[in-house]
């Protein structure tokens, strides 16, 4: 079946700092992405549907401006968030629409990145 | 988006079959029904989806109620890598493109 990546799958950073994620469809091309946020014990909210060559979309109430995001190729989204701060820190998740071996249609998502802001 | 409604937690023991209930009684006429999982710490996964009939796959199987304003998802011997949150999710198309909305979900534990 088709495999996302996250990169990197864990980072700490100061508060204030921007921090960048990546995801990336391995063995398939994405022309769109999606991006979760999942704090503790809560479940999956999105965030944003990324587009391959054109601006992404935003759920209502997240800061574009805070949260950029970039799907400059047919296989790589990146999420950057600006200026982050302690209440930032969560697990974020991307996905991207694939064909399982069984000829599905579905969405495959990334192991997810755990970002921690001191 | 159809509202869904499962129960918060389900305990099983290893090796026996596992039914998991979801109610999504404002579901479209048009939406699939979708079953993804999130094992701890990690992305979900596609489990199984359907629009009518019920449907099987390796991992699961899905039986949809006649009305579609409930569906179960069964688990035919469970085992204790099966232990996670389980999601029903009704989205549009077959769910490739769609965004999915989650729910709180179902915790499946499963003993030893």
């Amino acid at each position: 079946g088709a495999v996302v990546s996250q990169h990197p799958s864990w980072v700490i950073c100061k508060s204030g700092t921007s921090v960048k994620i990546e995801c990336r469809s391995l063995d398939f091309q994405a022309t769109t992405m999606f991006w979760y946020r999942q704090f503790p014990k809560q479940s999956l909210m999105l965030m944003a549907t990324s587009n391959e060559g054109s601006k992404a979309t935003y759920e209502q109430g997240v800061e574009k401006d805070k949260f950029l995001i970039n799907h400059a190729s047919l296989t790589l989204s990146t999420l950057t968030v600006t200026s982050a701060h302690p209440e930032d820190s969560s697990f974020y998740i991307c996905s991207a629409p694939g064909r399982t071996s069984g000829r599905t249609d579905t969405q495959y998502f990334g192991p997810g990145t755990r970002l921690t802001v001191l | 988006d159809a509202k869904t409604t499962q129960p918060n937690s389900m305990e099983s023991n290893e090796e026996e079959p596992v039914h998991l209930p979801c109610n999504h009684s404002t579901i479209s006429g048009t939406d699939y029904i979708h079953w993804y999982r999130q094992l701890p710490s990690q992305g979900p996964e596609y489990v199984i989806h359907g629009l009518t009939s019920n449907v099987n796959n390796r991992m699961a199987s899905l039986a949809i109620a006649e009305d579609r304003k409930s569906s179960t998802l069964i688990l035919h011997r469970a085992t204790l890598r099966d232990a996670a949150v389980y999601y029903c999710i009704p989205a549009s198309d077959t769910g490739a493109n769609s965004k999915l909305t989650f729910g709180k979900g179902i915790t499946l534990s499963v003993r030893p």
